[in-house]
C-alpha cells in the first residue's frame, strides 16, 4: 500500500528558531524522494530533492535513511517567508513520474 | 510568461452537469499530468500523458476523461459532475515522465460542485 505520512502540524516557531519534519514511507521499493513547498491557496513548488547521502540547500537539510523509511527537513535560522506547508513526496521504481504525496505538515514562522 | 497555466481557475457548477479544465505549457515539455486535491488538502495523481499519450491512470471514475491534444495540452472533461468531485484540480508538466525529473504545477482550477 502506497503511503507517506506527515505529522500535519501547526508547527509555529519564532523567526531564526530552527525546525525540523519528518516523514515515513511504507513501500521499501521507493525510489527518488523530494519535498515540496505549497503556500496558502497555491500550488505546490519543488523545494528540493532528497538523496542517500543527505543534501542541503542553504537553510534547508534533507536527510534520508533508507533503512528505517524515513525522510527528514531541517530549516535553520526561520524567516517569515518559510511560512507554508512542506509536503514530504516519494516515487516507486518504473512509476513513471507518479508523485505519492503526503499531506503535508504546516509551519507558521512568527516575528 | 507563465510556464504552466489553467483554465478557468475557479468553476462553479451544478450537480449532473459536464464541464472541462484546460491546461497549457509553454516549457517545452513532454509528459503531463493531473492532481487532485482534496478539502483534507491529499495531493493525488490522476492521470499522465508523455508525448499524448496515456502512461498513469490511477482509480478515477470513468466520468473523468483526459485529452491530449499535443504535447503542450492536457485537458480534463469531466461528465455528471458530483458533489465529491468538489476540490482543487491541479494540471503539471515535466520534461520526461522519468521519477527523477522536476514537476512543474499549474495555480490550480477550484472546482465546487453545487
Amino acid at each position: 500500500r502506497k503511503e507517506v505520512e506527515q505529522d500535519p502540524g501547526p508547527f509555529n516557531v519564532p523567526e531564526g528558531a530552527t525546525v525540523a519534519f519528518n516523514c515515513t514511507y511504507s513501500n521499501s521499493a521507493s525510489q527518488s524522494f523530494f519535498w515540496y513547498r505549497q503556500d496558502c491557496r497555491k500550488e505546490p513548488k519543488l523545494l528540493m530533492s532528497v538523496y542517500s547521502s543527505g543534501n542541503e540547500d542553504g537553510r534547508f537539510t534533507a536527510q534520508l535513511n533508507r533503512a528505517s523509511q524515513y525522510i527528514s527537513l531541517l530549516i535553520r535560522d526561520s524567516k517569515l517567508s518559510d511560512s507554508a506547508t512542506y509536503l514530504c513526496v516519494v516515487t516507486y521504481g518504473g512509476s513513471q513520474g507518479n508523485l505519492i504525496f503526503g499531506k503535508g505538515t504546516k509551519l507558521s514562522v512568527k516575528p | 510568461d507563465t510556464a504552466v497555466s489553467q483554465t478557468p481557475k475557479y468553476l462553479v457548477t451544478q450537480m449532473g452537469n459536464d464541464k472541462s479544465i484546460k491546461c497549457e505549457q509553454n516549457l517545452g515539455h513532454d509528459t503531463m499530468y493531473w492532481y487532485k486535491q482534496d478539502s483534507k488538502k491529499f495531493l493525488k495523481i490522476m492521470f499522465s500523458y508523455n508525448n499524448k499519450e496515456l502512461i498513469i491512470n490511477e482509480t478515477v471514475p470513468n466520468r473523468f476523461s483526459p485529452k491530449s491534444p499535443d504535447k503542450a495540452h492536457l485537458n480534463l472533461h469531466i461528465n455528471s459532475l458530483e458533489l465529491g468531485d468538489s476540490a482543487v484540480y491541479f494540471c503539471a508538466s515535466s520534461q520526461g515522465p522519468g521519477d527523477q525529473e522536476t514537476q512543474y504545477f499549474g495555480p490550480g482550477t477550484r472546482l465546487l460542485v453545487l
